[in-house]
């Protein structure tokens, strides 16, 4: 089983719905982080959390917002979509060497 | 954190070594470099990272440089699998405190071919 498992991988929803995308992981890191990729771009921080009573905004946090429920699971919700958070979604988490650990990607078209 | 330079693409012959080359001329004392890929759209996933001795794992080598303005990433014997995005990035470590950002730039496509 993946140690980084993300879901849905998939999904089209409308402008203005609110959508929530999710996110686990196995490692037993305290560590967790959401990014974005558009097309032909590298990763960009949305937010990230240390511990579950700790969390922080990245570069591009406008718009999306965060919840962490547990040590091993990690929320991204979009309050209200628009088409220009259409995107490829990915999580992380980070071991104490700070090697990331990535989720194989939640690809989110707003339509 | 300190900016990388890489060139934006490489061809490699499959089973020969990939040298990757990265530029991180602007580097500080506490900055590890650290590699990771990407294969198309799928999670970035690590490869190596060092601060200033030559690194090697069972995916590759990594060569700094001894004024470590610069590093390699090498490939021993690449594979049509290893096709992919390289991503070279400078990362200060601050232990336990550290916020882990990752700043991924362009990166080296690297294409493997027959």
């Amino acid at each position: 089983d993946a140690d980084v498992t993300q879901t849905p991988r998939n999904r089209i929803t409308k402008t203005g719905k609110r959508i929530m995308l999710e996110c686990s992981q196995t490692k037993g890191h305290d560590r967790m982080y959401w990014y974005r990729q558009d097309p032909g771009l590298g990763l960009r921080l949305i937010y990230y959390s240390f511990d579950v009573k700790d969390i922080n905004k990245g570069e591009i946090s406008d718009g999306y917002s965060v919840s962490r429920q547990a040590q091993a699971k990690f929320s991204l919700s979009l309050e209200s979509a628009i088409p220009n958070q259409t995107a490829l979604y990915f999580c992380a988490t980070t071991d104490r060497t700070e090697t990331q650990y990535f989720g194989p990607g939640t690809r989110l078209l707003v339509l | 954190d300190a900016k990388t330079t890489q060139p934006p693409s490489m061809d490699c012959a499959e089973g020969r070594a990939a040298n990757l080359p990265c530029n991180h001329s602007t580097i500080s004392g506490n900055e590890y470099v650290y590699w990771y890929r990407q294969i198309h759209s799928q999670g970035p996933q690590y490869i190596i990272h060092g601060l200033k001795n030559n690194e090697t794992n069972e995916m590759a080598s990594l060569i700094i440089t001894e004024d470590r303005k610069s590093s390699t990433l090498i490939l021993p014997h690449a594979t049509l699998r290893d096709t992919a995005v390289y991503y070279c990035i400078v990362l200060r470590y601050y232990g336990s405190s550290n916020t882990g950002k990752l700043i991924f730039g362009q990166g080296t496509t690297l294409q493997v071919k027959p």
